[in-house]
């Protein structure tokens, strides 16, 4: 059974741009959220999505946004990239809305703005 | 602040011996799970600790939880090189939203 898969892996990005990183998440599962770990530091919490809903945003700006689709994998878009976006950008999986399941980690997109 | 704190923040310890990384938290939990991460890759689950459980073990793994001091420590027994990567605790919480909120993590090296 496939894991959470990430595309690009890698992604090189112009101060200003737009970057959008796509996520599919292990089959079954209805939740996916985002985390960003920027260089040396932890994660920390961007998005939460359950059956195509919003359901929590992290102290992000806006300019950090998602969707997430019907087959439930998900996007998450950062407009008017800095340069302190650059980082690791990790996709998770889980089944249905109930807490407590574990949470499965796809391998990231690293994200590198110039 | 995160809601997790490991400590140490790095450890460095030699092949064989026992490696124990301690994680604190702040608010009530329902569950608690332990994530291993090799060096700008993505996060690979350890294990799961309910808040009703005090100790789980899953191989050289071994997990505890006391919810009284809102601490939890994981401890890998007979170390090898491969176990060499940064651990992270990331709490499940009880009130609001279903999240992960993580720690800084703990940098484990192990030296052959």
């Amino acid at each position: 059974e496939a894991g959470v898969t990430q595309s690009p892996t890698h992604l090189i990005k112009t101060r200003g741009q737009q970057a959008t990183l796509r996520c599919s998440p292990i089959s079954g599962h209805t939740s996916v959220y985002w985390y960003q770990q920027a260089l040396g530091l932890g994660l920390q919490f961007l998005l939460w999505y359950d059956e195509g809903e919003e359901r929590n945003r992290g102290n992000f700006p806006p300019r950090f946004s998602g969707r997430q689709f019907p087959n439930y994998s998900s996007e998450l878009n950062v407009n008017a990239l800095e340069l302190e976006d650059s980082a690791l950008y990790l996709c998770a999986s889980t089944l249905t809305l109930v807490s407590g399941n574990t949470i499965y980690f796809g391998e990231g997109s690293w994200l590198t703005v110039v | 602040s995160q809601q997790g704190e490991e400590d140490p923040q790095a450890l460095s310890i030699q092949e064989g011996e026992n490696a124990t990384m301690n994680c604190s938290y702040k608010t009530s939990i329902n569950n608690l799970q332990w994530y291993r991460q090799n060096s700008g890759r993505g996060l690979v689950h350890l294990i799961l600790i309910r808040s009703n459980e005090r100790e789980k073990h899953s191989g050289r793994l071994r997990v505890t939880l006391d919810t009284s001091k809102k601490s939890s420590s994981l401890l890998i027994t007979a170390s090898r090189a491969a176990d060499t990567a940064s651990y992270f605790c990331a709490t499940g919480l009880i009130q609001g939203a279903q999240k992960l909120v993580f720690g800084q993590g703990t940098r484990l090296t192990i030296n052959p």
